[in-house]
């Protein structure tokens, strides 16, 4: 079976552009989130997506929007991009968001590496 | 809100050895799953071993095991046997029941020949 797949994998992009990045998960996952991870830091939760409505969050700004597609498939676009946008974007894929005391796998992919310039 | 420490951000050990990185974080929850997350250079998490916090019983998974100790909030990871191959980055996180994660910022561990 195929794992999460991201792409692209590499990317360069000019301060103020615009940029969408792709994920596709596990089949059979219907839940996809989205994770910044800036250089030598972990990763930080920016959306959760399941049946195609965010159920999640974190901390940034509204330039950050994603959607989620009929086949779970799921975009993240940043607008006006900064310097400070210049990271690796992990997607993650699970079964529905659960409860504390299940455990449904969720598993990440390798990841989009946006550079700002 | 969650927060996830990692006061090591560097660590090393010998081949064959063993190492434990600590990890401590802070939840008003009573219901919630930690791990522990390793991230070679190809950027790809991959789960090492998960604890869940109702069960009192630390996690064991071959090398890797875990004390948890939920009272101190704290949940560190034991490699033993310690091979080339586990050199990497280690996340600890935190997920909430909504099944989103909090990660602290990493030990980077070295495994000398």
């Amino acid at each position: 079976d195929a794992g999460v797949t991201q792409s692209p994998t590499h990317l360069i992009k000019t301060r103020g552009q615009q940029v969408t990045l792709r994920c596709s998960p596990i089949s059979g996952h219907k839940s996809v989130s989205w994770y910044q991870q800036v250089l030598g830091q972990g990763p930080q939760f920016i959306f959760q997506y399941y049946e195609k409505e965010e159920r999640g969050r974190g901390n940034f700004p509204d330039r950050f929007s994603a959607r989620q597609f009929p086949n779970y498939s799921s975009e993240l676009n940043v607008n006006a991009l900064l310097l400070g946008d210049s990271a690796l974007y992990l997607c993650a894929s699970s079964f529905p968001p659960s409860d504390a005391r299940t455990n449904y796998g969720y598993t990440f992919g390798s990841g989009t590496r946006l550079t700002v310039v | 809100a969650q927060t996830v420490t990692q006061s090591q951000p560097e660590m090393s050990v010998q081949e064959a050895e063993t190492v434990t990185l600590s990890c401590t974080y802070d939840t008003s929850e009573s219901d919630y799953y930690l791990f522990w997350y390793k991230q070679p250079p190809s950027r790809q998490m991959i789960l090492v071993i998960r604890q869940e916090a109702y069960k009192q019983q630390n996690a064991t998974e071959n090398r890797f095991s875990v004390n948890f100790q939920k009272a101190a909030k704290s949940f560190s990871l034991k490699i033993s046997d310690s091979q080339l191959g586990d050199a990497a980055m280690y996340f600890c996180a935190y997920r909430t029941a909504g099944n989103q994660f909090y990660f602290g910022t990493g030990t980077s561990l070295t495994v000398i020949p």
